[in-house]
């Protein structure tokens, strides 16, 4: 059974660099056809894809992030991570890693880390 | 705004069926067989519930199915129990600049 398990500060000052690590067990990052995304969620509200990672190293970005967002893997520790740059308050939720995989299937999710950007 | 379209709430008594619509265009729902919906209790990270428009993942219960009919997928569910009271998100496979896009979410009640 895969899992995923997010991992990182849940308190980031204004302009600074949001920074997350998924960790995934049960299973090798690298096996089968599949993207690894990070998603969030502000309170009260939908999901909002953030983007994704291929364990090539091919990424895909939400555009409205994307001047701001790095998604990066590292194969040998079964992680993938994020850094957001720049933070604002607006960019205070609840982040979860998945699997993506065919279509619009994200068949796997990691509990999901409150990251709350405030002074 | 979301891409895909939900309403933003629905409602059930025990028993009950309820249907919750998601709407898109034909560059998502409407062009391809690739809609997923999930439910999210509060609190908690999202579940897969059917994927590829009908189908369920192995654990799921058969009281939920899904469907499309041109751009507007829905998802069912049938004898409506108390646990079933959560948020339900679509999503769809998209040509756009965005490979996947999620509807705004439906929250449904058990009265």
């Amino acid at each position: 059974q895969v899992q995923l398990q997010e991992s990182g500060p849940g308190l980031v000052k204004p302009s600074q660099t949001l920074s997350l690590t998924c960790t995934v067990s049960g299973g090798s990052i690298s096996s089968g056809s599949y993207y690894w995304s990070w998603i969030r969620q502000p309170a009260g509200k939908g999901l909002e894809w953030i983007g994704r990672i291929y364990t090539s190293g091919s990424t895909n970005y939400n555009p409205s992030l994307k001047s701001r967002v790095t998604i990066s893997v590292d194969t040998s520790k079964n992680q993938f991570s994020l850094k957001l740059s720049s933070v604002t308050a607006a960019d205070t939720a609840v982040y979860y890693c998945a699997r993506d995989g065919v279509g619009a299937t994200y068949d796997y999710w990691g509990q999901g880390t409150l990251v709350t950007v405030s002074s | 705004q979301s891409a895909l379209t939900q309403p933003a709430s629905v409602s059930g008594s025990p028993g009950q069926s309820i249907t919750i619509s998601c709407t898109g265009t034909s560059s998502d729902v409407g062009g391809y067989n690739y809609v997923s919906w999930y439910q999210q209790h509060p609190g908690k990270a999202p579940k897969l519930m059917i994927y590829d428009v009908s189908n369920r993942p192995s654990g799921v219960s058969n009281r939920f199915s899904g469907s499309k009919s041109g751009n507007t997928a829905s998802l069912t569910i049938s004898g409506l129990q108390a646990e079933d009271e959560a948020d339900y998100y679509c999503s769809s496979y998209t040509s756009s600049s965005t490979p996947k896009v999620f509807g705004g979410g439906t929250k449904l009640t058990v009265l």
